[in-house]
């Protein structure tokens, strides 16, 4: 089955600093990508979409400016918390569907999740 | 907001048929019905979905009413392993549509 990546697959960081987190297609193309993050005890909450060669779009209440995100390429997507505080320590998520002609599935795949923790 | 309402929580015996309902009443027609569970720590995991027919795969067998208002992911021999929080979602079958989440199913498989 298709197969998402992400790493780290633990971070600890500073507070005020930034931390990049990877999220990959190993064995497809995904146009589309999608950022949760996920607190204890809680469900997923949709962050954003994440779109190749174009902004991404953001859920209501999700600062872009905090929560950057690119998606340069088919298989790579970034997301960049910046100056990071301890109110973003959290388990964060991403999943990909696989696109291109003959090969639809729809069914998202997650990546295994990255957890954050701020000190 | 989630279109769907589950139990809060469920046990389940290992070796029996673990059941677990989702409602769905407001499900529209171009709309599939799909089952993701997260095992604690991990990412979800997609097990299975269906537009009205009934569906089996090698993890569950999903069930849907004729009215499709409702369906039941059933997994016919639940070991300790599928202890999870199982999540059923309403969403269109394209690559690009959001998959919301709603609290789900926390299941327990008991000794």
């Amino acid at each position: 089955g298709a197969v998402v990546s992400q790493h780290p697959s633990w971070v600890i960081c500073k507070s005020g600093t930034s931390v990049k987190i990877e999220c990959r297609s190993l064995d497809f193309q995904a146009t589309t990508m999608f950022w949760y993050r996920q607190f204890p005890k809680q469900s997923l909450m949709l962050m954003a979409t994440s779109n190749e060669g174009s902004k991404a779009t953001y859920e209501q209440g999700v600062e872009k400016d905090k929560f950057l995100i690119n998606h340069a390429s088919l298989t790579l997507s970034t997301l960049t918390v910046t100056s990071a505080h301890p109110e973003d320590s959290s388990f964060y998520i991403c999943s990909a569907s696989i696109s291109g002609a003959g090969k639809l599935t729809y069914e998202q795949y997650f990546g295994p999740g990255t957890r954050l923790t701020v000190t | 907001d989630a279109k769907t309402t589950q139990p809060t929580s469920m046990d389940c015996a290992e070796g029996r048929a673990a059941n677990l309902p989702c409602n769905h009443s407001t499900i529209s027609g171009n709309e599939y019905v799909y089952w993701y569970r997260q095992i604690h720590s991990q990412g979800p995991q997609y097990i299975i979905h269906g537009l009205k027919n009934n569906e089996t795969n090698e993890m569950a067998s999903l069930i849907i009413t004729e009215d499709r208002k409702s369906s039941t992911l059933i997994l016919p021999h639940a070991t300790l392993r599928d202890t999870a929080v199982y999540y059923c979602i309403v969403r269109p079958k394209t690559s690009y549509d959001k998959v919301i989440f709603g609290p789900g199913t926390s299941l327990s498989v008991i000794p």
